[in-house]
């Protein structure tokens, strides 16, 4: 089966670093994304993860642990336009992959 | 270059009905993915289609059937309609492991 575990909710300030974490459980591993989603809007790409390490681009940055089953999704200097709902997504499958989405991470920023 | 293009955006339909959506995918993509969004949740997967076959499926019931055509563009059929069908559908297309691009969506709503 599979299991994605995400934060339901986070508050954090205006210019201030958040960190939104992601633990999954799942066979056939092949990738980890992480979409923004503004309510009442479709999710849009923001990062890919298949190997582990940090992917920086901009102010978002995403890491991936394979052998802890183990994402954050890092966001610096925090904009009021940041607060969204984020997507963990893990790829799964060969021959035909599947993306399952966790229940999403919803971000309030603060001035 | 158009994205990922749906239609209808809004529907409104009675309990026990049938409803086909629409999806265009992005130029060059010839994949497309189709999930199931309530509020408030991540995006639940229904199935892939791939040369024109479905080739994954998630855990929805037979009621929920597709199509995708030589031009990849793809239908999402649902029969017998109810109250808990009411979701956002969401089309995403990608090529082969590479990041999906979401549609609008159809909002739906069952009466």
């Amino acid at each position: 089966g599979q299991n994605i575990d995400q934060p339901t909710e986070m508050t954090a300030t205006e210019g201030a670093i958040v960190q939104i974490n992601c633990t999954y459980q799942t066979s056939g591993f092949n990738g980890l994304f992480w979409y923004q989603q503004h309510a009442g809007e479709a999710p849009t790409f923001l990062s890919y993860n298949v190997l582990d390490g940090l992917e920086e681009k901009g102010r978002f940055s995403s890491f991936l642990s394979r052998s802890k089953g183990y994402s954050y999704l890092l966001l610096k200097e925090l904009q009021m336009k940041d607060s969204a709902s984020y997507l963990c997504a893990v790829i799964r499958g060969t021959g035909g992959f599947k993306t399952i989405f966790g229940a999403g991470t919803r971000l309030f920023v603060k001035a | 270059d158009a994205g990922v293009t749906q239609s209808p955006t809004h529907l409104i339909k009675t309990r026990g009905q049938q409803v086909t959506l629409r999806c265009s995918p992005k130029s060059g993509h010839d994949t497309v993915s189709w999930y199931q969004q309530a509020l408030g949740q991540g995006p639940q997967f229904i199935f892939q289609y791939y040369e024109e076959e479905e080739r994954q499926r998630g855990n929805f019931p037979d009621r929920f059937s597709g199509h995708q055509f030589p031009n990849y563009s793809s239908e999402l059929n649902v029969n017998a309609l109810l109250l808990g069908d009411s979701a956002l559908y969401l089309c995403a297309s990608s090529s082969n492991d590479q990041p999906q691009h979401f549609g609008d969506g159809t909002r739906l709503s069952i009466l």
